[in-house]
């Protein structure tokens, strides 16, 4: 659904940690997930999408994790860089709309 | 990948006056384009769904008279806020799926900050 007038949510994190950032969907029917990072003043980039069939999806140094109980997605960041300071998005693909819905978003500070 | 482009990147405009903002797909034919809002600090808001050679569909609460979109080919969209006041200032931001592909596979652009005085 919408987010409406919320402050991002923050995460800092050491330069060579590991990131979580975590996500609450809306709609138990949504069927696709994607993952974005947007930098200041940028468009959104796609970083890792998962299907509702799977409940774990790895890339390069990214997983996302889906728990379709409780209508949960996360990110994981292995060895967190300053390049992945952003904010990053989840959005889902419901059912029977045709556009996405974006989550409330999370800043993400990595300290060097 | 596919290459979406927004111009201008910046604007600043007089309260009353309409800004042009054009989204295009550069390698890719697009017969949908999304138009997004984006306030500082929030998500992404979709204002409305651009329509090769139809009408676009705008979300509930959002002025299709105040936010005209023109869909006029197949890799170009505008956005334009007539008669712009200073809670019109944002973050426009356009998407657009590969022609053939899944709506929700889509590429964005880099945004065009609106400021109106």
């Amino acid at each position: 659904g919408e987010n409406v007038g919320l402050h991002l949510p923050t995460l800092s994190v050491q330069e060579g940690d590991n990131s979580i950032i975590n996500c609450a969907y809306s709609n138990s029917a949504s069927d696709y997930f994607i993952w974005y990072k947007q930098e200041s003043g940028k468009g959104p980039q796609f970083i890792i999408d998962i299907r509702s069939n799977m409940d774990k999806r790895q890339g390069q140094r990214v997983t996302v994790l889906l728990n379709k109980t409780v209508k949960h997605l996360s990110l994981q960041i292995a060895a967190t860089q300053p390049g992945d300071s952003a904010v990053y998005f989840c959005a889902e693909n419901q059912p029977g709309a045709n556009n996405l819905f974006f989550g409330t978003g999370t800043r993400l500070t990595v300290i060097p | 990948g596919a290459v979406v482009s927004q111009h201008p990147s910046r604007v600043i405009c007089k309260s009353g006056t309409s800004v042009k903002i054009e989204c295009r797909s550069l390698d890719f034919q697009a017969t949908t384009m999304f138009w997004y809002r984006q306030f500082p600090k929030q998500s992404l808001m979709l204002m409305a769904t651009s329509n090769e050679g139809s009408k676009a569909t705008y979300e509930q609460g959002v002025e299709k008279d105040k936010f005209l979109i023109n869909h006029a080919s197949l890799t170009l969209s505008t956005l334009t806020v007539t008669s712009a006041h200073p809670e019109d200032s944002s973050f426009y931001i356009c998407s657009a799926p590969v022609s053939g592909t899944e709506f929700y596979e889509q590429y964005f652009g880099p945004g065009t900050r609106l400021t109106v005085t």
